[in-house]
């Protein structure tokens, strides 16, 4: 079946302009995640959702960072007035069942930003 | 604070020859422990998935063990291939935290 899947691949953007990040989950999977990869580093923790709902936003790095879910399923991770420190890979991952449970994460492919 | 470390940064081995990669982290509290493979300019794919209460998980060429209680995880690859050649990382997931915490990952080139 269909993984998780993000768009775009690849964006290159100009620093102060906003960019919207877009992950499509595996269909019926209820928790789904953000993670950013500098280059050269491990991933990074941003988000969470369990079904529509972020309960927890402490992980995204600055108040420029925010993230949606809409109808259990698509999320859409934006960055407004994008900064040269946030070229990186975003990743979405979604698994099927509750967070705080032992469910594999499934990983999408990534968007890679560059901030010029 | 969970930290995740992994040893070798780097690994270069001739085709063929069996390997160790090294994974430790901070907190024996776990849920699980996931190992990954990642190709340049790509996403993740999972390669196994230990539970807490597992030691060990085997897939092809590919065998994981856990020690949780020291705070250890091993991949181990048989038989290594060139196209075993990618960065892998392991992960662990916290119970009651919503994240995996990642390892800065090993990155293995397998030489023909």
């Amino acid at each position: 079946g269909a993984g998780v899947s993000q768009s775009p691949s690849n964006k290159v953007t100009e620093k102060g302009k906003d960019v919207e990040l877009r992950c499509d989950p595996i269909s019926g999977h209820t928790a789904l995640y953000w993670y950013r990869q500098r280059l050269g580093q491990g991933l990074e923790f941003l988000i969470y959702f369990q079904g529509n709902s972020a309960p927890d936003k402490s992980g995204l790095p600055s108040d420029r960072f925010s993230a949606e879910r809409t109808g259990e399923s698509v999320s859409t991770l934006t960055i407004q007035r994008t900064q040269q420190e946030d070229s990186a890979v975003y990743l979405c991952a979604s698994s099927p069942g509750m967070a705080r449970t032992s469910y594999e994460q499934y990983f999408g492919p990534g968007t890679r930003l560059t901030v010029t | 604070k969970q930290e995740v470390t992994q040893i070798p940064a780097a690994l270069s081995v001739p085709e063929g020859e069996n390997l160790v990669l090294n994974c430790s982290f901070t907190d024996s509290a776990i849920y699980n422990l996931q190992w990954f493979r990642q190709d340049p300019g790509k996403g993740l794919t999972s390669l196994l998935l230990i539970q807490s209460s597992q030691r060990e998980q085997t897939s092809g060429r590919l065998n994981a063990s856990l020690d949780k209680s020291s705070g250890r995880s091993t991949l181990y690859i048989a038989a290594s291939q060139p196209g075993d050649s990618a960065t892998y990382l392991c992960a662990v997931r916290r119970p009651m935290v919503d994240d995996m915490r990642f390892g800065a990952g090993t990155r293995l080139t397998v030489k023909p």
